[in-house]
């Protein structure tokens, strides 16, 4: 299957600053990322539908404003959570979605662990 | 919309015994049916997926899932588990059109004993 790499695999901020993750694929051209966020003891919920070359598509209740997610490339797409604060505090999980095939599976990197003091 | 349930948040077994991880879905189109595993501090890892053709699923690491429409279930199961099978185990569905993001259960915390 593809191969999904984040960066950085954790990351600890003080409040009030932005922190940028990168997804990247790394064996294909993605060009659909889906974003994650993992609260502890808790499932996934997905955030944001990546597409690469245009806006990303929220989810009901996600800030766009604040989670800025851009998708330059097609192996390329970074979440940057501006102005962060503790609640924010959660793994960042990305995902692509590969194409040319009847079903487009996805694959999943191995998150981000962001801690905001 | 779709929606998974995982009836079970914690599992407890032996090692060698048997298990089975219990998934329904509600959705009012088709869907696709995936289980995947989350190692402590770990992305996912796919286990096993149903797309279409037959119920029985067989994945990777001895787990098979059995897709079940009139009962809107997707049970996981492993007739011999090992310590190394300890993690989170989530069930998710997709549609079968438009985005297919993935929508998750609430993931079952399987803790196999010595």
């Amino acid at each position: 299957g593809a191969v999904v790499s984040q960066h950085p695999s954790w990351v600890i901020c003080k409040s009030g600053t932005s922190v940028k993750i990168e997804c990247r694929s790394l064996d294909f051209q993605a060009t659909t990322m889906f974003w994650y966020r993992q609260f502890p003891k808790q499932s996934l919920m997905l955030m944001a539908t990546s597409n690469e070359g245009s806006k990303a598509t929220y989810e009901q209740g996600v800030e766009k404003d604040k989670f800025l997610i851009n998708h330059a490339s097609l192996t390329l797409s970074t979440l940057t959570v501006t102005s962060a604060h503790p609640e924010d505090s959660s793994f960042y999980i990305c995902s692509e979605r590969s194409g040319g095939s009847s079903y487009n599976e996805q694959f999943f990197g191995p998150g981000t662990r962001l801690t905001v003091l | 919309a779709q929606s998974v349930t995982q009836l079970d948040s914690q599992v407890p077994v032996f090692e060698e015994a048997p298990v089975e991880l219990r998934c329904n879905y509600s959705s009012s189109v088709s869907v696709y049916l995936f289980w995947y595993v989350q190692y402590p501090n770990q992305g996912l890892q796919l286990l096993l997926k149903y797309l279409s053709g037959s119920t029985l699923v067989k994945g990777i690491n001895g787990f098979e899932a059995e897709f079940n429409k009139s009962q809107t279930s997707f049970h996981l199961r492993k007739p011999s588990v090992h310590i190394s099978d300890t993690a989170e185990y989530f069930c998710a569905v997709s549609k079968d059109t438009g985005r297919r993001a993935l929508t998750f259960g609430s993931g079952t915390r399987l803790q196999v004993q010595p």
